[in-house]
């Protein structure tokens, strides 16, 4: 079966230094992974998806993801935190068929000014 | 742009009443889907829908659940006889296609349902 771990519940960065927030994923199959955000009041917005094309994938608001076979990860990476990005973060892989979204648990991320 | 709108944002409900969440989809998607997250807990997937049918379905999706396109815009999730163990987040999502890894999925902002 299809799963994603999220290895940090929380992750605490000042505003301007490089955001790391982290995801495992296994699956039986090349996947389809996704990251997606909720802010506060908010439903989720997807950041970034991968789909085996390019293995780095830019996405919104300066995000962006690496899929490694290898490692079989997909952390989601930005250069210079800011404010407006603290948030809960999914981690998402696609289920068999691709047809409905397996999720992680979340990462909170914590901006401090 | 659009969006899918959730009512209401919080509903709270007696043990063993029925109750409706709502849902207006994104107006040209095709395919609805019913997450859920317990508080504390990850993001489930309950069930798809398309072309007025269930798709899919989730071990949770049990006969208490149903699903439903009452009209040319919403899609309704009832629970008929609600637990303590519903009290969760309700999350409507729509999208274009089926095949995820080919569209998008937008989800709406949830609906927080409380059982006492």
């Amino acid at each position: 079966a299809q799963s994603v771990t999220q290895l940090d519940s929380h992750v605490s960065v000042s505003e301007g230094t490089p955001v790391l927030l982290r995801c495992n994923y296994s699956s039986s199959y090349s996947p389809s992974l996704f990251w997606y955000v909720q802010h506060p009041n908010k439903g989720l917005q997807l950041l970034l998806k991968y789909t085996s094309a390019a293995t780095l994938v830019k996405g919104i608001n300066g995000f962006e993801a690496e899929f490694k076979k290898s490692e079989t990860s997909f952390h989601l990476t930005k250069p210079s935190a800011h404010m407006s990005d603290a948030a809960e973060y999914f981690c998402v892989v696609s289920g068999l068929g691709g047809n409905k979204l397996v999720f992680g648990a979340g990462t909170i991320l914590r901006v401090k000014s | 742009e659009p969006e899918v709108t959730q009512t209401p944002s919080h509903q709270v409900t007696q043990m063993g009443q029925e109750v409706i969440l709502r849902c207006v989809p994104i107006s040209n998607h095709l395919y609805f889907y019913w997450y859920r997250q317990i508080l504390g807990q990850k993001v489930e997937f309950l069930v798809s829908f398309y072309n007025n049918e269930i798709s899919e379905k989730s071990e949770i999706f049990d006969d208490q659940f149903s699903v439903e396109r009452p009209d040319g815009s919403n899609f309704t999730l009832k629970i008929r006889s609600t637990k303590l163990e519903d009290s969760a987040m309700y999350f409507c999502a729509s999208s274009e296609e089926v095949r995820i890894s080919n569209t998008e999925a937008f989800f709406g902002q949830g609906t927080r349902l409380t059982v006492v």
